[in-house]
């Protein structure tokens, strides 16, 4: 069974740095792109970019090019998702998914919301 | 990059059909043959119910079917069910990017 697990739930203050990640199972993760999304309080799915566990090429989307830092480890089956210096504006629920053909998002982890406020 | 355009809402009672449309241009829907559609139910991550404009997974029900003219893709959602209920986001190929629909909120009367 396929499956992406996603690290907890974090509260940050504006300024810290932060790493999330998403964690593979049932399949050869090194050979699918894991992607990014956003889902900010109340509002819409945002596409953020995408990572290749296989040999660690990204693709960021132009809104969060600068922003935000993926990067995939795939001995141990995982993607991440970086911060520097999170603005408060960076609440929201960050979901992993595995990327298939055709640019659908077959498989999802269950989200990590991140809350940053003073 | 601005987002496909879906329908705010949509409503319809348990049996009736309902489409739900993603417009976006020849850069995106119209371009490509890679169209899909997510079901997301509160506090639950999204999941796919259509790809490749028309093809479902082999565990979504066959009351899901996509469909795409121009640049314009559908959502139809035939027998409607109360657990049906929930938000639907469509998404596109644009390039080397994929974007999504602003989303569409279901209600089963």
């Amino acid at each position: 069974e396929v499956q992406l697990v996603q690290s907890g739930a974090e509260v940050k203050k504006p300024g810290e740095s932060l790493k999330i990640s998403c964690q593979g199972s049932g399949y050869i993760f090194s050979t699918y792109w894991i992607a990014w999304v956003r889902q900010m309080p109340g509002k819409g799915l945002e596409w953020m970019g995408i990572v290749h566990p296989g040999d660690s090429e990204i693709r960021y989307t132009t809104s969060f090019e600068g922003r935000v830092t993926f990067s995939a480890d795939k001995s141990i089956s995982t993607a991440y998702l970086q911060w520097s210096s999170l603005k408060a504006s960076d609440t929201a629920v960050y979901y992993c998914a595995r990327f298939s053909r055709g640019s659908s998002l077959d498989y999802w982890g269950q989200g990590t919301l991140v809350t940053v406020s003073s | 990059q601005s987002a496909l355009t879906q329908p705010a809402s949509v409503s319809g009672s348990p049996g009736e059909s309902i489409t739900i449309s993603c417009t976006g241009t020849s850069n995106d829907v119209g371009g490509y043959e890679y169209v899909s559609w997510y079901q997301q139910h509160p506090g639950k991550a999204p999941k796919l119910m259509i790809h490749d404009v028309k093809s479902r997974p082999s565990e979504i029900s066959s009351r899901f079917s996509g469909s795409k003219s121009g640049n314009t893709a559908s959502l139809m959602i035939s027998d409607l069910q109360a657990e049906d209920e929930a938000d639907y986001y469509c998404s596109s190929k644009r390039g080397r990017d994929v974007v999504f629909g602003g989303g569409t909120k279901l209600t089963v009367l």
